[in-house]
């Protein structure tokens, strides 16, 4: 039972042009979204994350977006760039609990072409 | 700030051999986390260590186990290995509530 799910395994743009990455989750206790960018043979790095109490949070080029009722969140990358090109994974977290417990998707590739 | 550290980077072991995959962070975090990532599975959380002195299964335990060894240091053991324990092993840590957690660089494991 895949509770993060990320159905594009990968997803390719242009220089410069707007990248969106997707993400589903099917548990409701999820309160606090992370995105991780992972290159090869590194580990994942965080990227920008949201609680549940907003629904959108912006960090430069990078931007996520939650919505709640379709249980749904994206990021937007604006403008991309080849040193963009990695993994992305989202990770959720669920309420309650003290310590930081997070289910991750699968990933998606994100290639950017210059 | 090393941040978080694994060791070994890579390992090949034969069915049936032992061994213990090292972490230690040096952020003053809590907690800490050992996961799998293999291809087209994301990463899958095997066992978890909230605070200094416990520790909990995850996702995927069997075939594991693990030491909190101090505040520091949480390590991996796998007793038996098994070709379906090839993966890639990452360790976290965090600060407790809601934090993003730090990643170590991983363990490259081949068991044939």
């Amino acid at each position: 039972d895949q509770q993060v799910k990320q159905n594009s395994p990968s997803l390719s743009v242009q220089e410069g042009r707007i990248s969106i990455l997707n993400c589903d989750y099917t548990n409701s206790m999820f309160d606090y979204f992370l995105w991780y960018k992972k290159y090869p043979a590194e580990g994942p790095t965080f990227l920008i994350s949201i609680s549940s109490i907003k629904d959108k949070n912006e960090d430069g080029r990078f931007t996520v977006f939650l919505n709640k009722s379709a249980k749904h969140l994206s990021l937007h990358i604006v403008p991309s760039q080849p040193g963009d090109s990695a993994v992305y994974f989202c990770a959720a977290k669920e309420g309650g609990a003290s310590y930081g417990k997070l289910t991750f998707g699968q990933g998606t590739i994100l290639t950017v072409h210059p | 700030n090393a941040g978080v550290t694994q060791t070994p980077k890579f390992q090949v072991l034969k069915t049936g051999q032992s061994m213990t995959l090292q972490c230690a962070q040096d952020m003053n975090h809590n907690s800490m986390y050992w996961y799998r990532q293999d291809p087209g599975m994301g990463l899958r959380l095997i066992y978890y260590s909230a605070s200094e002195g416990t520790t909990d299964k995850g996702e995927v335990p069997n075939g594991y186990n693990v030491s909190r060894l101090n505040k520091r240091e949480f390590s991996l053991r796998l007793e038996s290995a098994a070709p379906s324990q090839t993966s890639v092993y990452f360790c976290a840590s965090s600060e407790r509530g809601p934090s993003e957690q730090y990643f170590g660089p991983g363990t490259r494991l081949t068991v044939t």
